[in-house]
């Protein structure tokens, strides 16, 4: 079964501090998204991830890709209270289905 | 360039009745794809079209039938709502199927069936 795992499920964190958002997924691909979904809202994509090694920053937020490991993971420095959303990340299906798994989800909340 | 745009935004269903969500993209995108999403949890796929002509069972697409009426157009149908059908449906739509890059979801349609 395909599988997309984020954790945590939950973040609360204080504004200035740093931490990581893992996404483990169990099935070849070697491309990547991350969203960002405001609450009531769409979702916004932040970052696209095209191949192993990849890393790419916006801000307060670094994304990156390890295909070998199946692991992407996006880091946010100095959070500050405008990044309260909730953080998906997608892999793209590589057996030609064209189609997204998509993770979880991250709830982030931070904290003034 | 509006993007990619759902109607309605909002749907009271009893159960039992049928409706048809809308989606429509302005960006030449070739694949389109109807999502839904419970709350609290991630997005399931229903059902998607890789390009004009063709369409796909996605994880969830029992329920539901879709339609890709044209290159611009791909509408989701509900026979015969359920309550387990409230939801949020979002439909996206991304350049592909190559290359395989970011999908664009539209605003939006809450469903909900009592």
């Amino acid at each position: 079964e395909l599988k997309v795992e984020q954790n945590p499920l939950f973040l609360s964190m204080q504004e200035g501090k740093n931490y990581t958002i893992y996404c483990n997924y169990s099935t070849t691909s070697d491309r990547l998204y991350w969203y960002r979904q405001d609450p009531g809202k769409s979702l916004e994509s932040l970052f696209v991830l095209l191949s192993n090694g990849a890393v790419k920053q916006e801000g307060r937020l670094m994304a990156s890709l390890d295909t070998k490991a199946r692991l992407s993971t996006l880091h946010i420095t100095a959070a500050v209270h405008d990044l309260s959303a909730t953080y998906f990340c997608a892999v793209d299906i590589t057996s030609g289905t064209y189609k997204y798994i998509f993770g979880t989800g991250t709830r982030l909340k931070v904290l003034a | 360039n509006a993007g990619v745009t759902q109607t309605p935004k909002f749907q009271v269903l009893k159960t039992g009745q049928s409706m048809t969500l809308q989606c429509a993209q302005d960006m030449n995108h070739n694949s389109m794809y109807w999502y839904r999403q419970d709350p609290g949890m991630g997005l399931r796929l229903i059902y998607y079209s890789a390009s004009e002509g063709t369409t796909d069972k996605g994880e969830v697409p029992n329920g539901y039938n879709v339609s890709r009426l044209n290159k611009r157009e791909f509408s989701l149908r509900l026979e015969s709502a359920a309550p387990s059908q409230t939801s949020v449906y979002f439909c996206a739509s991304r350049p592909g199927p190559q290359p395989r890059n970011e999908q664009f979801f539209g605003p939006g349609t809450r469903l909900t069936v009592l």
